[in-house]
């Protein structure tokens, strides 16, 4: 079955430390792949998307992903953590090959939730 | 440009009354999904509707509906409310490049 798991439900880190949340897909062939965010009571933001060529895709607010085919993973990683980096985490994958963009339903993971400490 | 403007923020319903909810997407998108998220199930897809047509459909009882107007705008409706209806409803509007940008959601809940 079609799935994608975030093996990490909660992840604490230091202010100014390195980040890595992971990602793993279960998919017939590669799907679209997509990182969201989302703050306390809020929608969910954007941080990256990877649709095919380079396999590190650089995202908003300093964060980055790498896509690793062999290992069916797209790993969300940042240098150095921000205490306003404190949310919730989510991957999420879209089919490919749809002659319909939209119409194909985002399967997100169960989340991430980050915290920070000082 | 705007972003995806959802309206109302929070709603408090009693069980058994029905509810509307309103998704403004991003001018020009014409492309709108709808998500449930809850604590236990998480983010579960509703429907997705372009150019007024319902394209696809998630596992939720014929309680929820949904429709999109000719201006792109959509609605989601859910009727005889029940306990487990609460939670946080988003849409998301998506143009031509995969890019589902959601609004920040209407908060549901159900007493």
């Amino acid at each position: 079955a079609q799935s994608v798991t975030q093996p990490d439900i909660h992840i604490t880190v230091s202010e100014g430390a390195s980040l890595e949340l992971r990602c793993n897909y279960s998919y017939g062939a590669t799907p679209y792949l997509f990182w969201y965010v989302q703050s306390p009571g809020q929608g969910l933001q954007l941080l990256l998307k990877y649709f095919s060529g380079d396999t590190l895709v650089q995202g908003i607010k300093g964060f980055e992903a790498e896509f690793k085919r062999s290992q069916s993973s797209f790993n969300l990683r940042k240098p150095s953590v921000h205490w306003s980096d404190a949310a919730e985490y989510f991957c999420a994958v879209v089919p490919r090959g749809l002659s319909n963009f939209g119409n194909e339903k985002l399967t997100f993971g169960t989340g991430t939730r980050l915290t920070i400490i000082p | 440009k705007a972003g995806v403007t959802q309206t109302p923020r929070y709603l408090i319903k009693t069980r058994g009354q029905q509810v509307t909810l309103s998704c403004s997407p991003i001018s020009g998108h014409r492309s709108v999904s709808w998500y449930q998220q809850t604590p236990g199930q998480g983010l579960q897809f509703l429907f997705e509707y372009f150019s007024e047509t319902q394209r696809n459909k998630g596992n939720f009882p014929g309680r929820f509906s949904g429709r999109q107007f000719s201006n792109s705008r959509s609605e989601m409706n859910v009727s005889t409310l029940e306990l487990g209806d609460s939670a946080l409803y988003l849409c998301a509007s998506t143009g031509g490049d995969y890019g589902y940008t959601f609004g920040s959601g209407t908060r549901l809940t159900v007493v």
